[in-house]
Order: C-alpha cells, then sequence, then structure tokens
C-alpha cells in the first residue's frame, strides 16, 4: 500500500466548475500537509499548507480529516491557468516528506 | 531574492561517467533533499540532510552520492552504478515543519 494515495486523474472540467481532489495517509503519527501544484516539465510550486481546522485561499480550500486520514482540496469557478498536476504531501515526521504521484487537471474553455 | 538555484539545466552524461548535480540555497534552511522524478511519476527520495556534515538515505540512494560541507549546499553525484540515470532531478530545502520549496530542477540523459 502507497504511503501517500491520490487519484492520478485526469480530471477534465469547463471553465468555471469546481472540482475537488482527494489524498489517503497511511501513517497516522503523520504532522504536517500540503498541497503543491506542478506543471509540466517544472518543479513542484506550494500551493497550500492544510491545517486541522480547514483553510481557504482564494478559490482554493483545503480539509484534513485526521480521523479518516484524507486530505481534500476544493477549487472553485475554475480558470483555465489552473491546468496542472496537483500533488498531496504528508510530512511523516523526522522531516520525512511523502509526496503523492499527483492528480492531473485539465481546466478547458 | 531568497531561492533555491539548481545548475545545470540539462546534463548529458556518458557511459561510465560520474556527473554532479549542484544545488545552493540562501534561505537559511538546515534541512535540503534530493528526489528523482520520472515521466507521469511522483517525486521519489534519494538522499537528505537534515545538518551540515550528516546526511541519511532516502528510498532510492543506490548509484547516487550527497555532501554536505556547507549549510548552503548539497551537490548529489550520479555514480556510474546507477544504471539508468534519466530522470530529472529536483532538489529542495525546509526549514522545521515548513514546507519544502523547490529549485526549477535539472533534466539528466544519457549520451
Amino acid at each position: 500500500r502507497k504511503e501517500v494515495e491520490q487519484d492520478p486523474g485526469p480530471f477534465n472540467v469547463p471553465e468555471g466548475a469546481t472540482v475537488a481532489f482527494n489524498c489517503t495517509y497511511s501513517n497516522s503519527a503523520s504532522q504536517s500537509f500540503f498541497w503543491y501544484r506542478q506543471d509540466c516539465r517544472k518543479e513542484p510550486k506550494l500551493l497550500m499548507s492544510v491545517y486541522s481546522s480547514g483553510n481557504e485561499d482564494g478559490r482554493f480550500t483545503a480539509q484534513l480529516n485526521r480521523a479518516s486520514q484524507y486530505i481534500s482540496l476544493l477549487i472553485r469557478d475554475s480558470k483555465l491557468s489552473d491546468s496542472a498536476t496537483y500533488l498531496c504531501v504528508v510530512r511523516e515526521g523526522n522531516n520525512d516528506m511523502r509526496f503523492g504521484a499527483g492528480t492531473r487537471l485539465t481546466v478547458k474553455p | 531574492d531568497g531561492g533555491i538555484t539548481q545548475s545545470p539545466k540539462y546534463l548529458f552524461r556518458k557511459e561510465g561517467q560520474n556527473v554532479t548535480l549542484s544545488c545552493e540555497q540562501n534561505l537559511n534552511h538546515d534541512a535540503m533533499y534530493w528526489y528523482r522524478q520520472d515521466p507521469g511519476q511522483g517525486l521519489r527520495l534519494i538522499y537528505y540532510s537534515q545538518i551540515v556534515n550528516d546526511f541519511q538515505k532516502g528510498d532510492i540512494a543506490e548509484g547516487y552520492s550527497v555532501s554536505r560541507e556547507k549549510k548552503e549546499s548539497f551537490p548529489l553525484t550520479v555514480t556510474s552504478a546507477q544504471k539508468n540515470p534519466t530522470a530529472f532531478y529536483l532538489c529542495a530545502s525546509s526549514r522545521g515543519e515548513g514546507p519544502q520549496h523547490f529549485g526549477d530542477g535539472t533534466r539528466l540523459s544519457i549520451l
């Protein structure tokens, strides 16, 4: 079983749609959680950290459910520029970061 | 501007050759990491270092070596023992429990 699992997609959505990604992790002792965005042939860039109380940054909302060991990312009012691969990242402690394989999103006009 | 600099952007390796990828950061981060990414795949950890003069193997350390003589620098050597080195190599750094910040990567290919 992979430590961090994501639906690989691809998710193809029209502009303006709302799309949600889920990510599950296996280590219940995991401490910190993040969503990154990676464009084709580029490095991953931090999108947002995920806090226990949930957090929002503009059109993006992240939620954490420790009991069920999953993290979600909601994107509202999708833009063409949101097309990318979204990586779920879990810090397991001792600086051990685990990356999901990513979920690919394509937003179409 | 603070950041992580990787060089070169593209690198070609001849068979039997060792090559070294550079990673420098001026973010004053203690921890540094090297990852490998193959097409359509996730990131896999090669080596990481939490402090100067100390480093640990990640999941796929075979055929690679690193050094951490300075806080700012964490070079990765891809040795001739690594039989399938073609990949996108990413260096990252972090402080405490904060997120990792990445360099813009080095693409390594075999000639």
